[in-house]
């Protein structure tokens, strides 16, 4: 069955560093999104993706964030300068239709980020 | 209510109980409601879109229900298995906010 897959599955780095999270979408599919979950906290959207520009994007997503899709496959979210309060849990989720929450989002495994 | 929110937080059950628990959201503006099923170290897995008043899901032995007047949906687990035990988490509406889980565990 497809799925999305998301690399690396933790990755530790200094304040202040910039980091690049991975996402493989589901192959057909049109939305794309990134969410993350604080340890403890509930899981907060991020942004929505389609048509390779931004739809949706919540008060988190400020300017340290933005995210790509650099080619046909690959969903990227980059953290500028990452602080101590990004780390948590990212995950990248994907949908068939343009609709944004009545489609059924397909959810990676998370990518861990540990910011030092 | 302004946020999701979801009870009981945890819950422990013996193999072959059947439970349920409740996702409560504003009962203004319904758009949609997610359920996911969430194993530690796994993607969280889609169980239900519901979308209209008085909607009920079924996949296999877990089912949902939703009642938009009052702002609530019900998830019901039959016959609860070891493998059905993850945390169950709930969405609500056009920013996908998410309650923060109920952790079920079921003994065998």
């Amino acid at each position: 069955e497809p799925e999305v897959t998301q690399t690396p599955s933790h990755q530790v780095t200094q304040m202040g560093q910039e980091v690049i999270l991975r996402c493989v979408p589901i192959s057909n599919h049109l939305y794309f999104y990134w969410y993350r979950q604080i340890l403890g906290q509930k899981v907060e959207f991020l942004v929505s993706f389609y048509n390779n520009e931004i739809s949706e994007k919540s008060e988190i997503f400020d300017d340290q964030f933005s995210v790509e899709r650099p080619d046909g496959s690959n969903f990227t979210l980059k953290i500028r300068s990452t602080k101590l309060e990004d780390s948590a849990m990212y995950f990248c989720a994907s949908s068939e239709f343009i609709r944004l929450s009545t489609d059924t989002q397909y959810f990676g495994p998370g990518t861990r980020l540990t910011v030092l | 209510i302004l946020n999701v929110e979801q009870s009981p937080q945890s819950l422990h059950v013996q193999e072959g109980d059947s439970t349920n628990f409740t996702c409560s959201f504003p009962s203004s503006n319904f758009y949609a409601l997610h359920w996911y099923r969430w194993e530690t170290a796994k993607s969280p897995e889609a169980l239900f879109v519901m979308t209209l008043n008085g909607d009920e899901k079924k996949k296999g032995r877990i089912s949902a229900t939703l009642n938009t007047k009052e702002g609530y949906s019900y998830l019901y687990i039959k016959g609860s298995q070891p493998e059905d035990s993850a945390t169950y988490l709930c969405a609500f509406g056009d920013d996908m906010r998410f309650g923060a889980g109920t952790r079920l565990t079921v003994k065998p």
